[in-house]
């Protein structure tokens, strides 16, 4: 069983058109986040949810729209993709968004090429 | 801002070897640090956590140390085999919950 999962794996698109991805979690963890991978390979985070509600929302464009219907899911829509958004896109959870011993569950990624 | 260095970037060794892998960071106010492993192609997996208040981590042939004051942090890995081989990255985690991930360090382990 998969913990965290996320659709598509993989997404080649044209620039200025819209996606999303999806990412759900079947570990019963209140929180959620999402993170960039860039080509030089660092993680950074883009947004956290607990309990559906945005806790964490880095300087991000507002072309980039998070969207937790639940707290097992949590969505990422960007509109009028660029270039620049090309990147590996991971999700992860983890139990509660304070504990000190609360570790992150990454999803396997999304890699988003823009054309 | 929180900066998290990893060194080397790269490392090859021959199997069998010990493995050091070292991880610094700039701002000292941390919750804890995570260890995670990453093969290619796939999303990270959680290898040891060591809370800001703990010295140091076990976990099989791992064992990560944390020197809070100092910035730094070391992943020892005994007795390499190539299915070691991955990119390791150190994270530290802030009490706004942001986690700070270094760019990593690249594994080969030679059969």
């Amino acid at each position: 069983d998969t913990a965290v999962s996320q659709t598509p794996k993989y997404l080649v698109t044209q620039m200025g058109n819209d996606k999303s991805i999806k990412c759900e979690q079947n570990l019963g963890h209140d929180t959620m986040y999402w993170y960039k991978q860039d080509s030089k390979k660092f993680l950074k985070i883009m947004f956290s949810y607990n309990n559906k509600e945005l806790i964490i929302n880095e300087t991000v464009p507002n072309r980039f729209s998070p969207k937790s219907p639940d707290k097992a899911h949590l969505n990422l829509h960007i509109n009028s993709l660029e270039l620049g958004d090309s990147a590996v896109y991971f999700c992860a959870s983890s139990r509660t968004s304070g504990g000190a011993t609360d570790t992150q569950y990454f999803g396997p990624g999304t890699r988003l090429t823009v054309l | 801002k929180q900066e998290v260095t990893q060194i080397p970037a790269a490392l090859s060794v021959p199997e069998g070897e010990n493995l050091v892998l070292n991880c610094s960071f700039t701002d000292s106010a941390i919750y804890n640090l995570q260890w995670f492993r990453q093969d290619p192609g796939k999303g990270l997996t959680s290898l040891l956590l060591i809370q800001s208040s703990q010295r140091e981590q076990t976990s099989g042939r791992l064992n990560a140390s944390l020197d809070k004051s100092s910035g730094r942090s070391t992943l020892y890995i005994a007795a390499s085999q190539p299915g070691d081989s991955a990119t390791y990255l150190c994270a530290v985690r802030h009490s706004d919950y942001k986690l700070s991930f270094g760019a990593g360090t690249t594994v080969t382990v030679r059969a």
